[in-house]
């Protein structure tokens, strides 16, 4: 069984459009993760969610809007693509206190 | 400011030599640390994590990090490389009393010599 699950693997697209990006964990834990991953490899926390409440919202244009309907599901939304929103995300989820957490496998978004 | 360093971005070890990767971090008070792996065109996996307790943590793969507050380090080792070890490593830090978020390091990648 997938613990954190992303749907698509990779997305490709055009300036100007909206996507969305879905995770889903069947790990009952209660917070969920949106992160960032660069050219360079370098990984930034983008939003997080505790119990479908954000508590985390790093300085990320409004373009971005999470949604969780429920605690095992964090979606990203993108509006209005842009050549610098060519990444991977990843979602996360963990658990408190230590809030280790489990990363699915990634999404290649590339925006042309 | 609080801040997390990986010395060397590329590590270039020889088959079944010593692996070390190094980390540090700079803050007035010990954060949680962990070891994250990064396989080509994959997502990043736990390796170990210290919390509290004993300072030598050891994880999977045969990785082991330990833990020193006197240096604000915590490197990881593993005795002999595989040539299945080659990926990019994370040093990661969760600061106590914050949200949550992880903060990662720059990364290194550790490449294997046959």
């Amino acid at each position: 069984d997938t613990a954190v699950s992303q749907t698509p693997k990779y997305l490709v697209t055009q300036m100007g459009n909206d996507k969305s990006i879905k995770c889903e964990q069947n790990l009952g834990h209660d917070t969920m993760y949106w992160y960032k991953q660069d050219s360079k490899k370098f990984l930034k926390i983008m939003f997080s969610y505790n119990n479908k409440e954000l508590i985390i919202n790093e300085t990320v244009p409004n373009r971005f809007s999470p949604k969780s309907p429920d605690k095992a599901h964090l979606n990203l939304h993108i509006n209005s693509l842009e050549l610098g929103d060519s990444a991977v995300y990843f979602c996360a989820s963990g658990q408190r206190p230590y809030n280790e957490q489990f990363f699915g496998p990634g999404t290649r978004l590339t925006v042309l | 400011a609080q801040s997390v360093t990986q010395l060397g971005s590329h590590v270039s070890v020889s088959e079944g030599a010593l692996v070390l990767l190094r980390c540090n971090y700079s803050s007035s008070v010990p954060p949680y640390l962990f070891w994250y792996v990064q396989y080509p065109n994959q997502g990043l996996q736990l390796l170990l994590k210290y919390t509290t307790g004993a300072t030598l943590v050891k994880g999977i793969n045969g990785f082991e990090a330990e833990f020193k507050k006197s240096e604000t380090s915590f490197h990881l080792t593993k005795p002999s490389a595989h040539m299945s070890d080659a990926a990019e490593y994370f040093c990661v830090v969760r600061w106590r009393g914050s949200q949550g978020n992880l903060i990662f390091g720059k990364g290194t990648k550790l490449s294997v010599k046959p």
